[in-house]
């Protein structure tokens, strides 16, 4: 496996069921993202961690839940979520710079989300 | 507030030159990205502009004049694979990125 790989790749769910997101990286890189992408919008920053830190968490309902137990795999644990957060759900992963600024995102294919 | 701006959709003919523009207001500046997206699939990194100047990469080119705070990227001999969309992205001065909503390109034979 090469680059940024998520699972599954579509997912229907209803309002009370839980499930998780996977996305794993073979980059090397040492920082890694959730996105939200609705149609004809930009991509919304979810969560960012850093070194399994988590450095960003741009007003997210709580219904999302992130994990990262290593600098490899990330999860995204969703719960009782609203038909509004059906969208697509892509990872990325970048190598942090020398500043500390964040190089190229590479980005995994994304989860296709439907809530009924 | 911060802000990307991008056409929504373009239309160009196989084989034709076609350039999408993207104008920026950010916080700072520390970058502008160009990626491609395909219906269904990831986002892939096209270019990276920091200085002014035109960066040419194959039958891709991106432009930058942060004076002005725009961007273009040129597409030459359009191939109907050519066809998707086309995301314009700014690193802020906090190194965050900010995205524009995308530019929908489609190639007519």
């Amino acid at each position: 496996e090469t680059g940024v790989t998520q699972t599954p790749r579509h997912l229907v769910m209803g309002m009370t069921n839980k499930k998780s997101l996977k996305c794993e990286q073979h980059l090397g890189h040492n920082a890694m993202y959730w996105y939200k992408q609705s149609a004809k919008k930009p991509l919304e920053l979810m969560f960012v961690y850093n070194f399994k830190e988590q450095t960003e968490n741009n007003s997210v309902p709580s219904r999302f839940s992130p994990e990262c137990p290593n600098s490899s795999h990330l999860f995204l644990h969703l719960h009782t979520l609203q038909p509004e957060d059906s969208a697509l759900y892509l990872c990325a992963s970048s190598q942090d710079g020398p500043a500390g600024g964040q190089e190229t995102q590479y980005f995994g294919p994304g989860t296709r989300l439907l809530v009924l | 507030g911060q802000n990307i701006d991008q056409p929504t959709e373009m239309t160009a003919t196989e084989g034709a030159i076609v350039q999408i523009n993207c104008t920026y207001q950010t916080s700072g500046f520390n970058g502008l990205f160009w990626y491609q997206q395909h219906a269904g699939e990831a986002p892939t990194f096209l270019s990276y502009n920091v200085l002014d100047g035109l960066e040419e990469k194959g039958r891709f080119s991106s432009f930058l004049s942060r004076s002005k705070g725009y961007s273009y990227l040129l597409l030459k001999e359009l191939q109907m694979k050519d066809s998707a969309s086309y995301l314009c992205a700014v690193r802020d001065s906090n190194y965050q990125l900010i995205w524009g909503a995308g530019t929908k390109l489609i190639i007519k034979p």
